[in-house]
């Protein structure tokens, strides 16, 4: 199974500023395609998880420009321009290339 | 709109079994993939099945493999997950949720706790 490794575990940020996520898979996520199936995932308390980023870059529809996505291989980062409010909650990345599908620990984020 | 309302979760013992159901709307439901998805109290997100349009193909997390079943039924719109032989670690709220190799829409979730 590929495992997926989130640093840190948890951020405090203030609102307006930066934030950044780690993600690391054992095994690249590249398919034989040229596909890389890695996703960003927010649950928020009380809510359902929902989808942010797809395919390592792509924003979901309704997302905001101030989440962005990158990475190649074994190596991803979530990173949010400027943190909100709005945003607190836990973080996933998530890979679909191979079965399982495997997610990361989570990162949770609260608002300084 | 899509919506997924997953039911039939509940309080179990160990050992017994439990089928969670989930109706979906506002899509082509027969031409999607469907997931499973699951988190235990305190845990993160674990995933735990999938099938395909027709329900010809099943895959499962080994934990769960050989105790549940996951079905579909394209005329009603709707999923089932049939666990068998319920453990204290299968506690965990169940989402039922979409599958475009993402997980791009998920339902509110069902809890399920298995407990003596």
């Amino acid at each position: 199974d590929i495992v997926m490794t989130q640093t840190p575990l948890s951020l405090s940020v203030t609102p307006g500023q930066p934030a950044s996520i780690s993600c690391r898979s054992t095994q690249s996520l590249l398919d034989s395609h040229g596909n890389t199936f890695l996703y960003w995932y927010l649950h928020k308390p009380g809510q359902s998880p929902q989808l942010l980023i797809y395919e390592v870059s792509k924003r979901f529809s309704g997302v905001p420009d101030r989440f962005s996505g990158s990475g190649s291989g074994t190596d991803f980062t979530l990173k949010i321009s400027r943190v909100e409010a709005e945003d607190v909650g836990v973080f996933y990345c998530m890979q679909s290339t191979q079965l399982p599908v495997t997610f990361g620990q989570g990162t949770r984020l609260e608002i300084k | 709109e899509v919506q997924l309302v997953e039911s039939g979760g509940g309080l179990v013992h160990p050992g017994e079994s439990l089928t969670l159901s989930c109706l979906a709307s506002g899509f082509t439901f027969s031409d999607f993939y469907m997931t499973w998805v699951r988190q235990a109290p305190g845990k993160g997100l674990e995933w735990v099945a999938n099938i395909n349009q027709d329900g010809s193909a099943r895959y499962y997390v080994d934990s769960v493999r050989g105790r549940f079943t996951f079905s579909r039924d394209n005329a009603r719109n709707s999923l089932y997950l049939h666990m068998n032989s319920l453990k204290a670690e299968d506690t965990a709220v169940y989402y039922c949720v979409r599958w475009v190799r993402a997980l791009d829409f998920w339902g509110r979730g069902t809890p399920v706790t298995v407990s003596s």
